[in-house]
């Protein structure tokens, strides 16, 4: 059964600081993906990562992807009160048409 | 182009009353899903579909029940709500599945059971 685990689940951190958001998975996947959540609005994405040592890039965030370690991270460059949301990370349960989706990162980020 | 549609918005039920959420998308995608998200769980699939016709369940079945009569609809019964069903109701669709491609949600229904 694949498993996904974020952390950490709470970050707070100051305008301007720098950040990475781990997703770790426990079975084998090539396909992950990143989604953004605003309080009380439905998901967007933000990257698809399709292969090992994809790294994907847009303004201050940036997603990669070890498959060998099962690693994905998401990287926050001088971070902006506008990043403030959660961030979840889901994995292609093999082929099976399935994501599992970590718990969240609920980031704040305070000016 | 409207992407995924729900309704509705938000929605009380009593213990025991039966309900269907609705979503309807109009992007001509195959794949279409159902998740509930609850405070620090993430989201957890409910039932999804890779075609008309076609169901399957997902990581939390139970008390739910699905169809895919037409592309575009992928209605979620409620067949006797129970307060453990108290929960925000995402509807999802991609084109060739979300191992594959990038899923769109819906804005979502967020539901109390009393």
């Amino acid at each position: 059964e694949l498993k996904v685990e974020q952390n950490p689940l709470f970050l707070s951190m100051q305008e301007g600081k720098n950040y990475t958001i781990y997703c770790n998975y426990s079975t084998t996947s090539d396909r992950l993906y990143w989604y953004r959540q605003d309080p009380g609005k439905s998901l967007e994405s933000l990257f698809v990562l399709l292969s090992n040592g994809a790294v994907k890039q847009e303004g201050r965030l940036m997603a990669s992807l070890d498959t060998k370690a099962r690693l994905s991270t998401l990287h926050i460059t001088a971070a902006v009160h506008d990043l403030s949301a959660t961030y979840f990370c889901a994995v292609d349960e093999g082929g099976s048409e399935k994501l599992v989706f970590g718990k969240g990162t609920k980031l704040t980020v305070n000016p | 182009n409207a992407g995924v549609t729900q309704t509705p918005k938000f929605q009380v039920l009593k213990t025991g009353q039966s309900m269907t959420l609705q979503c309807a998308q109009d992007m001509n995608h195959e794949y279409m899903s159902w998740y509930r998200q609850d405070p620090g769980m993430g989201l957890r699939l409910i039932h999804y579909s890779v075609g008309a016709g076609i169901t399957d369940q997902g990581e939390v079945p139970n008390g739910y029940n699905v169809s895919r009569s037409t592309t575009e609809d992928f209605p979620l019964r409620l067949l006797s709500a129970a307060p453990s069903q108290t929960s925000v109701y995402f509807c999802a669709s991609s084109y060739g599945g979300p191992g594959k491609n990038i899923q769109y949600f819906g804005a979502g229904t967020r539901l109390s059971v009393l």
